[in-house]
This record gives C-alpha cells, structure tokens and sequence, in this order.
C-alpha cells in the first residue's frame, strides 16, 4: 500500500539558510500535518492541513511556513535557518473528509532529517 | 491542550522479560488513543490505537493496552519481549473534538538486551 513520502531523507544546511520539506500524502488523504522531534526528544505539532487550507497551528516559529497544495501534497518552507532547526520533520496524513470527524487515525512518513550546521 | 506523561525514560530488560510502559494523559473529554514505536533512525509506527468499545486492545507484535477511564491512563504490555523490540515507544493522544493534532509523552527508550 501507498505510504506517505516525505523528501528529501537527508537535509544539510547553512545557518541563515532556506530549505523547503516536502510530503505527497497517502492518495485520497485529505489532511496533512508536520512535526519537529528533535534530538531525543518527541515529537511537537507545527501545523496542519485539511483541503489545502491550514487547521491548526501549534508550536511553528514565524520563519516557517507551510502549504498544501490543489494535489495534496504539502511543502514546509524554512527561512533563516537556526542550529536549534536541526531536527526529524515528520509529516503524517490522514483521511477526515469533514472537520471535527472522531476517529481517524494518522500515517507517518519516514521523515526528514534536517541538519544545520 | 492535552498532555501525555511517560514514566521511567529509560527501561532495560532481558529477552522473554515482560514489559509494561504507563501512559498518563490529561485532557477533560473524550479522547483517541495511540502507541507508536520508533526504531533506531526509523519513523513512527503504530502499535495500537483506541477510539472506543472494548478497554483492552491488541496490537501488532504482541502488544496489547488497556484504557483505564477512571484513571486517565492507557498503558502498554508485553508479555515476552525480543531483541526486536528495542525501540523509543510514544504515547499520544488526539481529542475526538478538534483538529486531530497528536499531543505526545517524552517517550519510553526500551532496550532488550538478548
């Protein structure tokens, strides 16, 4: 079965740099949502969406932004990259099909790892 | 907001030994409940879930949970663990009235020692 794919596996970037994560969800998944674990740390919410237009918003610093485009497929864009930004993005999606549904469940991609050095 | 807390960061055991990681979550209504295990560099996995009906829930592996309602707690078992086994487990918790954003513990580092 079609996972989520997340790309690239592997990021090295300058502080002060950009980089842009990107995350194709399960097909007919209509929900995408990032998270930042750091070094041994779990998992924190940054962001969702549902039908291309954001649903929540957790603990995302101002220099990033994300989307979802009409394909469904989400890019998470970095600015001003921090060595603190060092990190597994993980991007997960879900089928919801309406806001405020009770049980769905979310499936994880393999994540990417961003270093920046 | 939810919260997820995690006892005892860090568990070694021998193969065979049993397992059980405690999961505490804070959060007044109705809830969705998740394991997830990490392997070493890989991705979040899911163990079990709960939504509703039957309190004890059987996973993949041969884990199991049980959701304690008086007791805000869902905590995994195993009886017999493997080498195989050692891993970071995450507790979560979703509201079933809300975005769907997973609210994780710290995480429980498990290593089975063969």
């Amino acid at each position: 079965a079609a996972g989520v794919i997340q790309s690239p596996r592997h990021l090295i970037k300058e502080k002060r740099e950009t980089a842009t994560l990107k995350c194709y969800p399960i097909p007919r998944h209509d929900t995408v949502y990032w998270y930042q674990q750091g070094p041994g740390q779990d998992p924190q919410f940054l962001i969702s969406f549902y039908e291309k237009m954001q649903s929540d918003k957790g603990s995302i610093p101002d220099r990033f932004s994300a989307q979802q485009f009409s394909d469904y497929h989400s890019e998470l864009n970095m600015s001003s990259l921090e060595l603190g930004d060092s990190a597994l993005y993980f991007c997960a999606s879900s089928s919801i099909r309406q806001p405020r549904v009770k049980n769905t469940e979310a499936f994880f991609g393999q994540g990417t790892r961003l270093t920046v050095v | 907001a939810q919260s997820v807390s995690q006892h005892n960061h860090h568990v070694i055991l021998s193969e065979a030994a049993s397992l059980e990681l405690g999961c505490n979550y804070s959060y007044g209504g109705t809830v969705n409940l998740f394991w997830y295990v990490q392997y070493p560099g890989q991705h979040l996995q899911l163990l079990l879930k709960y939504f509703s009906g039957d309190p004890l829930v059987k996973g993949i592996k041969g884990f199991e949970a049980e959701f304690i309602k008086s007791k805000f707690s869902f905590n995994l078992r195993k009886p017999s663990v493997q080498w195989s086994d050692t891993a970071e487990y995450f507790c979560a918790v979703t509201s079933t009235y809300g975005n769907n954003r997973l609210a994780f513990g710290k995480g429980n580092q498990v290593v089975v020692i063969p």
